[in-house]
C-alpha cells in the first residue's frame, strides 16, 4: 500500500490550460509538500501544508494553488500554463523518521 | 551557493568496487535525508540521520554534525546500484527539506 499516491504520472497539455495534480497520502500526517524537479534534476520546495493551513509558499507564481479539501489530499492546481512550468511536480510528506514521495507527474507544456 | 553541496556530481564504478558519496551542509539542521532517484523517476528515502551512522544492507550513511558533513557508503556496489543519490536536509520544525543536486552513480558489469 503506497503511503502517497500522486496522479496522473504524465500530462501533456498546452499553453493556456489549466490543470491539477492529485496527491493523497494515508500515513495520517499533517504536513504535506509539493516540491519541483525542474530540467537539471534539482529538487525545490514549492508549497508546505500543513492541517489545511498554508505554511510555506517558496517564490511560486500566482497561477500555482495548493487545494487540501481533507488532511489527505493537497492537489496542485496551476492556471494558464507556460511553457517554463514544464517540470516534474512530486507529492511528498515527511514523517520525521522518514520522507515518502509521491511517483512524481511529468508536466509537458506544448 | 547552494546550502546543500554535493560531491562528486558523476560517479562511475566498477561493479564491487566500495562507493562514497559526501554532503556538505553551511545551515542549521534537525535532520539529514539520502534519497534515491532511479531512472524511471521514483524517489526511495534510503536514511535519515540526526547523528552517528546508520547501515541498511550494503549501505551505510554517516553524519558529522559539528562538521556538517556527510556520507553514504556503498560497499560491494552492483549495477542495480546505479541511480541518483540525492543528500537532503530538514530545518526545523517545517519539516521540508532543502536538497543537494544529486550524484549520478553509474555501476558497470
Amino acid at each position: 500500500d503506497t503511503a502517497v499516491s500522486q496522479t496522473p504520472k504524465y500530462l501533456v497539455t498546452q499553453m493556456g490550460n489549466d490543470k491539477s495534480i492529485k496527491c493523497e497520502q494515508n500515513l495520517g500526517h499533517d504536513t504535506m509538500y509539493w516540491y519541483k524537479q525542474d530540467s537539471k534534476k534539482f529538487l525545490k520546495i514549492m508549497f508546505s501544508y500543513n492541517n489545511k493551513e498554508l505554511i510555506i509558499n517558496e517564490t511560486v507564481p500566482n497561477r500555482f494553488s495548493p487545494k487540501s479539501p481533507d488532511k489527505a489530499h493537497l492537489n496542485l492546481h496551476i492556471n494558464s500554463l507556460e511553457l517554463g512550468d514544464s517540470a516534474v511536480y512530486f507529492c511528498a510528506i515527511s514523517t520525521g523518521g522518514e520522507a515518502f514521495f509521491g511517483q512524481g507527474t511529468r508536466l509537458t507544456v506544448v | 551557493k547552494n546550502e546543500v553541496e554535493q560531491s562528486p556530481q558523476n560517479l562511475t564504478a566498477q561493479e564491487g568496487e566500495f562507493i562514497t558519496i559526501n554532503c556538505s551542509y553551511s545551515v542549521g539542521i534537525s535532520a539529514l535525508h539520502w534519497l534515491q532517484q532511479h531512472p524511471g523517476g521514483g524517489i526511495v528515502s534510503l536514511f535519515m540521520l540526526s547523528s552517528g551512522k546508520k547501515k541498511h544492507g550494503r549501505l551505510i550513511a554517516t553524519i558529522n554534525i559539528q562538521e556538517k558533513h556527510s556520507s553514504l557508503h556503498i560497499t560491494a556496489s552492483h549495477p542495480r546500484d546505479s541511480a541518483v543519490y540525492i543528500c537532503a536536509v530538514e530545518r526545523g520544525s517545517q519539516g521540508n527539506l532543502i536538497f543537494g543536486k544529486g550524484t549520478k552513480l553509474s555501476v558497470k558489469p
